[in-house]
């Protein structure tokens, strides 16, 4: 069981727009701690897409972005495509003095 | 670019050690207290797992739940930081990373910037 809480799976046509939530509490997310988003494409290491809850590394598309509200954060993705068909991992720290990760979502494109 | 290269055995008996070495290339650990050193790891078809952090300095940081396991240590002369598990068992079989943690001034709170490929490591008699 994750501390943090994602859907397992979600899906979207070529073109249309997918978001992901990530929902904590309190202890870590609700505290106020950053959200970090990494996807981790079929056979591979995972690779940071969002860091610091709403900030792309250089070379990720803007077509990714994410928000961060409250206990929860979103991973939004806009103008599906094929190549977007990855697993999807949340990241934040817990005031237990752990980072914590979701358990991660599979995304499809139909 | 930095690289991290994650090596050791595949294959460990239940209740033996497991060890893991992390090699850092293109980045000296030693010159720059900006990053943490980090272990994840991943089971087959599950998530992921944070393991624990190590400071240049040596400071660590482990996930209490498996404090009383785990090992980690750094070698600035190699430029390279380790992982010991202890008495593993079939629950311990997972994909094991290493990864860059950036450090902001607050300690564990940032991003796993840099990702080794991992290595698969499991327990079996």
């Amino acid at each position: 069981q994750s501390v943090l809480t994602q859907p397992p799976s979600v899906s979207g046509a070529p073109g249309q727009r997918v978001t992901i939530s990530c929902t904590g509490n309190s202890s870590n997310i609700g505290a106020g701690y950053d959200v970090h988003w990494y996807q981790q494409l079929p056979g591979t290491a995972p690779k940071l897409l969002i860091y610091g809850n709403t900030n792309r590394p250089s070379g990720v598309p803007d077509r990714f972005s994410g928000s961060k509200s409250g206990t929860s954060a979103s991973l939004a993705i806009t103008g599906l495509q094929a190549e977007d068909e990855a697993d999807y991992y949340c990241q934040s720290f817990d005031i237990s003095l752990s980072v914590v990760f979701g358990g991660g979502t599979k995304l499809t494109v139909l | 670019q930095v690289q991290l290269q994650e090596s050791g055995p595949g294959l460990v008996k239940p209740s033996e050690t497991l060890s893991l070495t992390c090699d850092v290339s293109r980045y000296s650990i030693s010159i720059s207290s900006d990053y943490y050193w980090g272990w994840i790891r991943q089971p087959p078809g599950k998530g992921l797992e944070w393991i624990g952090n190590i400071w240049q300095s040596g400071t660590t940081y482990y996930n209490p739940s498996l404090r009383s396991r785990v090992t980690i240590s750094v070698d600035k002369s190699k430029n390279q930081f380790s992982l010991t598990l202890s008495s593993v068992t079939a629950a311990d079989t997972a994909l094991y990373y290493c990864a860059r943690q950036e450090y902001g001034g607050l300690s564990l709170v940032d991003a796993f910037d840099i990702w080794g490929q991992g290595t698969m490591v499991t327990v079996s008699s």
